[in-house]
């Protein structure tokens, strides 16, 4: 079983909620990261944070808003999302810093639909 | 740019028949390479592979890494239903990009 916890599994927003998605992991991993995933699609990389710092944004629109409140958590605050950022939401965490070679695990993902 | 090609992108075999897929890549400063199944929800850690040449086996599954050849495979011999899934190759670097993914491979064993 994954050690990385999200939550909610599923959300549906409307397009004027605020929301967060929130994960959890209690590993002692230093490095935590956001990606989204289409259907039929590889998961792609949305943020990094190492040691609690934002180290990785990849040009995210500032509708989604990660936060990191300590080493163990990490959050994504949703705002003013439009349809097409339904998605699978998946967090994941890792010992150390991505460049690494530590391996990456992933927790079981949000569902989000934004109606 | 950094690049992983998985292959086939898509298969369909018979319980009991052995498969192999394999993942090539293209990537500057290479770290790792990593395979993941992936059902319907998040990716599930299979694999890691560092150097050349050493087997990780795990039950009915294997994987073997080729850094001169920039590939690896994965081997699923005896194949069952819940063997279904996609297949996803992913590559450490030390660039910025932590995990750089193939499309997968869409694996269907049919009964």
């Amino acid at each position: 079983d994954t050690e990385v916890t999200q939550t909610p599994k599923h959300l549906v927003m409307g397009m004027t909620n605020k929301k967060s998605l929130k994960c959890e992991q209690h590993m002692g991993h230093r490095a935590m990261y956001w990606y989204k995933q289409k259907a039929k699609k590889p998961p792609e990389l949305m943020f990094v944070y190492s040691y609690e710092k934002l180290s990785i944004n990849e040009s995210v629109p500032s509708r989604f808003s990660p936060e990191c409140p300590n080493s163990s958590l990490l959050n994504l605050h949703l705002h003013a999302l439009q349809p097409e950022d339904s998605a699978l939401y998946l967090c994941a965490s890792s010992q150390g810093r991505q460049s690494s070679g530590n391996t990456i695990y992933f927790g079981e993902g949000s569902w989000l639909t934004v109606v | 740019e950094d690049k992983v090609v998985q292959s086939p992108l898509s298969l369909v075999v018979h319980e009991g028949d052995t498969v192999t897929l394999n993942c090539s890549y293209e990537v500057t400063n290479f770290r790792s390479l990593l395979w993941y199944k992936q059902e319907k929800k998040a990716p599930t850690f299979l694999f890691m592979l560092t150097s050349s040449g050493i087997e990780k086996k795990s039950g009915r599954l294997s994987s073997i890494l080729d850094k001169k050849e920039l590939f690896s495979i994965l081997n699923i011999t005896a194949t069952q239903t819940g063997d279904s899934a996609v297949y996803l190759c992913a590559v450490i670097t030390m660039g910025n990009t932590p995990l750089v993914f193939g499309k997968g491979t869409r694996l269907s064993v049919i009964a």
